[in-house]
């Protein structure tokens, strides 16, 4: 079953924070968030392996609650350069670590100055 | 620089016409993949690799097939092209960690 983004989209003003939610319905062993600018290709920004661990870079930052099945995505003090369709894709405690990503619909973040 | 490429990057061809979709990286990465991208529905898989000589049906498959000769490559073939196969293809191969790089995609338009 393909996880459940939330908010579909949302528009911040530079220096603004935003959460990013991903749902699922299945037991999970892996989150994986990707950010997508427009008309490039998806690239990946990290991944949340089941134990519940935060992981961030920069002002980019996730948490993965194994037992509600959700990892959020944190993003403080936006920048334009954040502005872009970001996709969780999440791997089911059956397929493991080389278990098959299955993406959510996208969230589309819009940065304005 | 390793790198993953897609070609062509854009295609228009006629319903019922066989296509094959390009997809080369040079990570010496074991596991590939196809998806494709439509509005409303994110990336969908259609097949996947694991290594040379094996490939795997994805969550939309039909009408779709790939080969895998070699550890670069994994051409992607459309047998009969569909106006419902119009899409953006994006490909994208794994490291150990199961980190997805894709390529540049290749936007395809069946008329």
């Amino acid at each position: 079953q393909q996880p459940v983004q939330s908010p579909q989209a949302v528009i911040l003003r530079e220096g603004e924070d935003a959460v990013i939610n991903c749902s699922s319905s299945k037991a999970l062993y892996s989150v994986h968030w990707y950010r997508q600018k427009h008309g490039e290709a998806p690239v990946f920004l990290m991944i949340l392996l089941k134990g519940g661990e935060q992981k961030g870079h920069d002002k980019i930052s996730a948490s993965f609650n194994e037992k509600k099945q959700q990892s959020s995505l944190y993003l403080t003090a936006s920048q334009l350069s954040y502005s872009g369709t970001y996709f969780c894709g999440t791997v089911d405690n059956y397929g493991g670590s080389q278990g098959n990503l299955i993406f959510g619909k996208g969230t589309k973040l819009s940065v304005k100055p | 620089d390793a790198e993953i490429t897609q070609s062509p990057r854009h295609k228009i061809t006629e319903t019922g016409r066989q296509v094959t979709l390009a997809c080369h990286q040079t990570w010496n990465h074991n596991n590939m993949f196809w998806y494709r991208q439509d509005l409303g529905h994110g990336l969908r898989l259609i097949h996947y690799s694991y290594g040379v000589q094996d490939t795997n049906k994805g969550e939309v498959s039909d009408g779709y097939s790939v080969s895998r000769s070699n550890t670069e490559d994994l051409p992607l073939t459309l047998e009969s092209a569909a106006s419902s196969q119009t899409s953006v293809y994006f490909c994208a191969s794994s490291n150990r960690d199961n980190e997805q790089f894709f390529g540049p995609g290749t936007r395809l338009t069946v008329l």
